[in-house]
């Protein structure tokens, strides 16, 4: 059975650190993995979607990398604001559109 | 485009109690998903339709919980009756084979409480 965990549970810094975010699986046989923002209240927001045979995705001041092998993903954060305060979860695409998510990693950077 | 609407927003009831929630995915989007998030099972993927067809349902928790689809543009989630460990953010959300392997899009979620 897929588990998905993360790294740490909440992390708190302040603004301008390059911040890392890790998601492990123990399941190396997956389609894709997909990172996501979810604020206070809201609904999940996709920030970067890694396919299979990818080993890396950059949006902006978001870089993530996929290391399919030893089940792992990291997500970084360039010169962290706090308007990047949420939480962030992973999730693995085992199947045509079965996602497995990770427990989440609660981030707050401090002004 | 408005994204994935649900509604309500939050819903208490009462214990025995039956609730409905409700979802209008994206416009042209065939793939609907229903999950559940809670503190300490994080968020889990309940039922999924594509064409307004249920395809797997095998994270529905119990026979109390029901999932339909009738058209294209609204789906619902029955509990009947609900219970206190009901009590969670239930999200819809939903995808089109064209989009990047299948990445789907959440609404905001309804928050159950059930008393």
């Amino acid at each position: 059975k897929q588990e998905v965990t993360q790294i740490p549970a909440a992390l708190s810094d302040p603004e301008g650190e390059n911040l890392v975010l890790n998601c492990s699986f123990t399941d190396s046989a997956i389609y894709n993995l997909q990172w996501f923002r979810q604020d206070p209240g809201k609904g999940l927001t996709s920030l970067l979607l890694i396919q299979s045979s990818q080993r890396e995705q950059t949006s902006g001041r978001l870089n993530a990398s996929l290391d399919k092998s030893s089940g792992r993903s990291t997500l970084y954060i360039a010169a962290s604001q706090p308007g990047d305060s949420a939480t962030y979860l992973c999730a693995v695409i085992a199947g045509t559109y079965k996602y497995i998510f990770g427990t989440g990693t609660r981030l707050k950077v401090l002004a | 485009d408005a994204g994935v609407i649900q509604s309500p927003r939050h819903e208490v009831t009462e214990m025995g109690q039956e609730v409905t929630l409700r979802c209008k995915p994206i416009s042209g989007h065939d793939y609907l998903f229903w999950y559940r998030q809670t503190m300490m099972r994080g968020l889990e993927l309940l039922i999924y339709f594509n064409n307004n067809v249920p395809i797997d349902d095998s994270g529905m928790p119990e026979d109390r919980f029901s999932a339909k689809m009738p058209n294209a543009s609204f789906s619902t989630l029955k509990i009947q009756p609900s219970e206190p460990r009901d009590s969670a953010v239930y999200f819809c959300a939903s995808s089109s084979p064209g989009l990047a392997r299948g990445t789907q899009y959440f609404g905001p979620g309804t928050r159950l409480t059930v008393l």
